[in-house]
């Protein structure tokens, strides 16, 4: 399978936890991207990478949350001390760089803070 | 800003007959614009984009998207709604610059036998 992968899908965990979810994205795509989707509503954009360098964080993201893309391969996104309002579905995208190209999803991590 | 506004969160429509799912988008750029599908478990699934060459644009599946930028709209449709079509659509506009998407709050769709 050559498309966007993501781990674990499913995660559960206590309140105050801290968790990694990780992405693979498409081998030749240059650009990664983390979404985060609640119930009823739209991805929102968390963050981006071009190859290993993090270009542009979204307000959403709190100092709780950090991502990495430490060789312009494989990413991660961790959550420290979460919260029952990080429970959510976490995509992760990739694309070319070039204008315009569409971005490839992977299936998501579904988060439950408990 | 980019944005997109999609009316009429749950749609239902009748196998066999059309789908109309309305899009309206603000840029201050030329936009791209793309329709998503999100069928349950599965990922978000490109079904067509737009990117300045032709206003019709056709995509799988047999839906289609009109981009009429005096309208500011790009409307998705399908003469036929099959029942595999039941699903969870985004309207996306593309952030210039970044590529970094903007979705809209979907719509979902019911398709009644």
């Amino acid at each position: 399978d050559t498309g966007v992968s993501q781990d674990p899908r499913h995660k559960i965990t206590k309140r105050g936890q801290n968790v990694t979810f990780r992405c693979d994205p498409i081998s030749e795509h240059n650009r990664l991207y983390w979404y985060r989707q609640t119930l009823g509503q739209g991805p929102e954009f968390l963050t981006y990478f071009q190859n290993e360098a993090q270009l542009e964080k979204s307000r959403l993201l709190s100092d709780r949350f950090s991502a990495e893309r430490p060789k312009g391969s494989f990413s991660t996104l961790e959550i420290q001390r979460t919260e029952q309002g990080d429970s959510a579905m976490y995509l992760c995208a990739s694309s070319l760089g070039a204008p315009n190209t569409e971005a490839f999803f992977g299936q998501g991590t579904r988060l439950t803070v408990v | 800003a980019q944005s997109v506004t999609q009316l009429d969160s749950h749609v239902s429509v009748s196998e066999g007959t059309p789908v109309l799912l309305r899009c309206n988008y603000s840029s201050s750029y030329s936009p791209s614009l793309f329709w998503y599908v999100q069928h349950p478990n599965k990922g978000l699934q490109l079904l067509l984009k737009y990117t300045s060459a032709a206003t019709l644009v056709k995509g799988i599946n047999g839906f289609e998207a009109e981009f009429k930028k005096s309208e500011t709209s790009f409307h998705l449709t399908k003469p036929s709604a099959h029942m595999s079509d039941a699903a969870e659509y985004f309207c996306v506009v593309s952030i210039y610059g970044n590529n970094r998407l903007a979705f809209g709050k979907g719509n979902q769709v019911v398709v009644i036998p």
